[in-house]
């Protein structure tokens, strides 16, 4: 398998703009987590779906950012407008069930808004 | 909110040393990880404990699932230099909401 994919790997973007991150859970996979890393705050939840449906978006910092998975093999992290304080690296988990969470991470996206 | 409290903040170790880092939290967890992070890559899942107590190896590294349910270990042996990173643990309370809570993480470098 091969694994989580994210895509862009890096985005350099201006304030201001709009910005979308993608992600390809495992197939099979029914859960997918966003994250975000940063140094101050550390891995933060940002939303998480299952079987596509958002379930939990209470990290979801501000209204510009936005979630969405279509179907089960795909899914975006929109943020627009982009503001500097939105760099960081964003990370796609999946995972099948929860019995066990042992969530498989993608290789991350790092974002730098100028 | 929850919180995981995770120690040291770094380790610099020489190669061939013991290493040893722990979480706690103020929460009871049903679930305890052990992930590690390499330079420019996500986290990759090392070790996972489900039950109080339980004491689990991968090679050299092993972590123990704390009798109270508030606290775990990672132990790593005769480090070696390709453990360099930043280890982090992450806990997950009843329920199966989904969500898991991470620690600040273990930035472990070491010397050849």
């Amino acid at each position: 398998d091969a694994g989580v994919i994210q895509s862009p790997r890096h985005e350099v973007t201006e304030m201001g703009q709009e910005v979308t991150l993608r992600c390809k859970p495992i197939s099979g996979h029914d859960y997918l987590f966003w994250y975000r890393q940063t140094m101050m705050r550390g891995l933060e939840l940002l939303i998480y779906f299952n079987n596509n449906v958002p379930i939990d978006d209470s990290g979801m910092p501000e209204d510009r950012f936005s979630a969405k998975m279509p179907n089960a093999s795909f899914s975006t992290l929109k943020i627009q407008p982009s503001e500097p304080r939105d760099s960081a690296v964003y990370f796609c988990a999946s995972i099948w069930g929860l019995a066990y969470n042992e969530q498989f991470f993608g290789p991350g996206t790092r974002l730098t808004v100028l | 909110g929850q919180q995981l409290n995770q120690s040291p903040q770094s380790m610099f170790i020489q190669e061939g040393e013991d290493v040893s880092m722990n979480c706690t939290s103020s929460s009871i967890f049903n679930t305890w990880l052990w992930y590690k992070q390499d330079p420019g890559e996500g986290p990759v899942l090392l070790i996972a404990l489900y039950k109080a107590g339980e004491l689990t190896s991968n090679g050299r590294l092993t972590a123990q699932f704390g009798i109270t349910r508030k606290d775990s270990f990672l132990n790593i042996s005769a480090s070696i230099p390709s453990d360099v990173g930043i280890y982090f643990c992450a806990g997950q309370t009843s329920g199966n909401t989904g969500k898991l809570i991470f620690g600040q993480g273990t930035t472990l470098q070491v010397k050849p």
